[in-house]
């Protein structure tokens, strides 16, 4: 099946040390997006990409970037993990005005 | 600011029982508005889609219908099931800045 998928589904790291989460879409589809979402939260719009072009939200912290090097494959770097970063990390792709599609999300937890 | 809500935060109904689900949104200038499951730790997955132009969309059990002048959503769900225990959100995206804005959910549980 055509899907998002989201590596890896749980990912540990230590307090200040860098760390990439990773997805990859078959859909081709040529929006990306990256959400983060505590719990019994809505999911947060962190940025998003129109095919290259990146969409940075005013209240995503500097401490977030991405990567998009290709349109199956976009990168949520964390270049410095504070306790406050510890979330479920959500890809997500769309078409233009179509539905979005999620993959399994990776859950960060920073000791 | 568009702002979606959804009450309540959390749903018990028993087995069988047909169930409305609610969203409200602030701003009617919206794209479409879209209706999603979450099951507990993992992603969402869509359920429907509504364009602002249209009033309804149905799938198996599932109706959801939209009153934009209201800034009103409701997702129906007909003869419940315990596997449809899962929250429930809904986001619109918005006309004026292009942006997805999510609601924080409701959580249900369908009662053996």
């Amino acid at each position: 099946d055509a899907m998002v998928i989201q590596n890896p589904r749980y990912q540990v790291t230590q307090f200040g040390k860098p760390v990439t989460l990773s997805c990859s879409q078959t859909l081709n589809h040529n929006v990306m997006y990256w959400y983060q979402q505590k719990s019994s939260q809505a999911p947060k719009l962190l940025f998003h990409y129109y095919d290259k072009d990146f969409n940075n939200e005013a209240d995503t912290p500097d401490n977030f970037q991405s990567r998009r090097p290709n349109t199956s494959f976009c990168f949520l770097d964390i270049r410095s993990p504070g306790l406050g970063d510890a979330a479920m990390y959500l890809c997500a792709t769309s078409r233009v005005n179509q539905p979005q599609h999620f993959g399994d999300g990776t859950r960060l937890s920073i000791l | 600011k568009q702002e979606v809500t959804q009450i309540p935060a959390a749903l018990s109904v028993p087995e069988g029982e047909n169930l409305v689900l609610n969203c409200s949104f602030t701003d009617s200038a919206i794209y479409n508005l879209q209706w999603f499951r979450q099951d507990p730790g993992k992603g969402l997955t869509s359920l429907l889609l509504i364009q602002s132009s249209q009033r309804e969309q149905t799938s198996g059990r599932l109706n959801a219908s939209l009153d934009k002048s209201s800034g009103r959503s409701t997702l129906y769900i007909a003869a419940s099931q315990p596997g449809d225990s899962a929250t429930y959100l809904c986001a619109v995206r918005d006309l004026r800045d292009d942006k997805i804005i999510f609601g924080k959910g409701t959580r249900l549980h369908i009662l053996p």
